[in-house]
This record gives C-alpha cells, structure tokens and sequence, in this order.
C-alpha cells in the first residue's frame, strides 16, 4: 500500500523557522495535504497542493513539492510556541477517496 | 465553514455495552465521510468510508458488526463500537469531504473512548 514517511520529533527556537519534511511511495497522488493536529483535538487543515504546483504559499507557511523525488515539506517561518502540535502529512491518491497518513511529527518550539 | 462536529468529545463506558458517536458537518453537505482511529502517539489509520444511504466500506482488519456505520444523511454520519471492551479503548475521529476544489477532507474534534 502507500506508504508514506516523517520524522517524528522536530524542536526550533522561537522565531525561527521550521521544515518539516514527508516523503511518499505512491506517483498517483493528486493532492497532498498538511494538518496540524493539538493535544486531545482534531485534524486542523493548514493547508494542501495540488499535485502538478512546486510551491504554495499562505503566509506562514510554504509548501514545496517536489514530485520526482516524491518529496513533500511544510515550512512555518517566525515559528511560535503556538505552532507547537504534531504536524502529518496526508496523501490523495487517484482512484481513492481517503487519505493516506504519515506517522506526524511532533514540532516543539522552546521559548 | 466546513466545520464539523463530533459527539461526545469524550465518554466512558463499561466493558460490554454499546457506544454511539456521532459526526455532523455543520455547514456542507458531505458526499463522503471517513472514520479514523488513532492510537496513542500514532498516525491515523481509517477504519471505513461512508456514502449517504450506502453501505459504509471498511477497510481490511476493521469488524463491521463491531464498528457500525449509519450515514443517514448528507449531513450526519454514526459510529455504533457494539458490545466494547478495553481494547476499543482510542480516539476515534470523522472527517467529512465534498466535491470542490481539493476534495480536502475536514475533520472532527475527534472523541475519546475509554472502556473500563
């Protein structure tokens, strides 16, 4: 099946950036999707790229695909402690409605 | 918007008895919705997909008489864990999605199962 890849722990200082790197199995992907998820909550949608963009960028954060290396990474600058969750990556393949989760990594920002 | 809820965020229960919970979205209707369940400190692993007034599809390992799934509108989707034991103990969440850009999938608060 699709298997898709994270580190798991990532610390930053407060006010740096921070890249969180994913890499997938699957070259049918059609979209690919960052959620942050806090302690005890749900899934928040940060953000998502279409599979033939190299870069999206929403404030913050900057998403770089880069689909020949199946190569994924979110990029939070001026990183804040607020930004401390655990961060996945997900996966929308061609032909499969659900989505296909990393193992998350867990970003803590030290003050 | 796409906002979608979850109930409850969080129940106990004894070993033995039946537990509902239920996934809304609040302001879409959801031609699709998922079930997750999430251990502790580990990814999601999705437990069924669900159409309106379809028979939900579950993924292989996942007990359909255990995990029962009612989508009965477009806008409410059940998770009945029938007969639970300890081992049911988990987070369990919802996402909902509709057909638009990104067929992006929205997800809920989640609930927390803990069975004694």
């Amino acid at each position: 099946g699709e298997d898709v890849e994270q580190s798991l722990f990532l610390s930053v200082r407060e006010g740096d950036s921070s890249v969180i790197n994913c890499t997938y199995t699957d070259s049918s992907s059609t979209y690919l999707y960052w959620y942050k998820q806090e302690p005890g909550a749900g899934l928040q949608l940060l953000t998502y790229i279409f599979s033939n963009m190299d870069m999206k960028q929403d404030q913050r954060l900057t998403v770089l695909l880069n689909k020949k290396d199946k190569h994924l990474s979110l990029r939070i600058a001026d990183t804040q402690t607020g930004d401390s969750a655990i961060y996945f990556c997900a996966e929308k393949v061609t032909g499969a409605n659900n989505l296909f989760f990393g193992t998350g990594t867990r970003l803590t920002v030290i003050p | 918007g796409a906002v979608v809820s979850q109930h409850p965020s969080r129940v106990i229960c004894k070993s033995g008895t039946s537990v509902k919970i239920e996934c809304r979205s609040l302001d879409f209707q959801a031609t699709t919705m998922f079930w997750y369940r999430q251990f502790p400190k580990q990814s999601l692993m999705l437990m069924a997909t669900s159409n309106e007034g379809s028979k939900a599809t579950y993924e292989q390992g996942v007990e359909k008489d255990k995990f029962l799934i009612n989508h009965a509108s477009l806008t409410l989707s059940t998770l009945t864990v029938t007969s639970a034991h300890p081992e049911d103990s988990s987070f369990y969440i919802c996402s909902a999605s509709y057909q638009r850009e990104g067929e992006t999938q929205y997800f809920g608060p989640g609930t927390r199962l803990l069975v004694l």
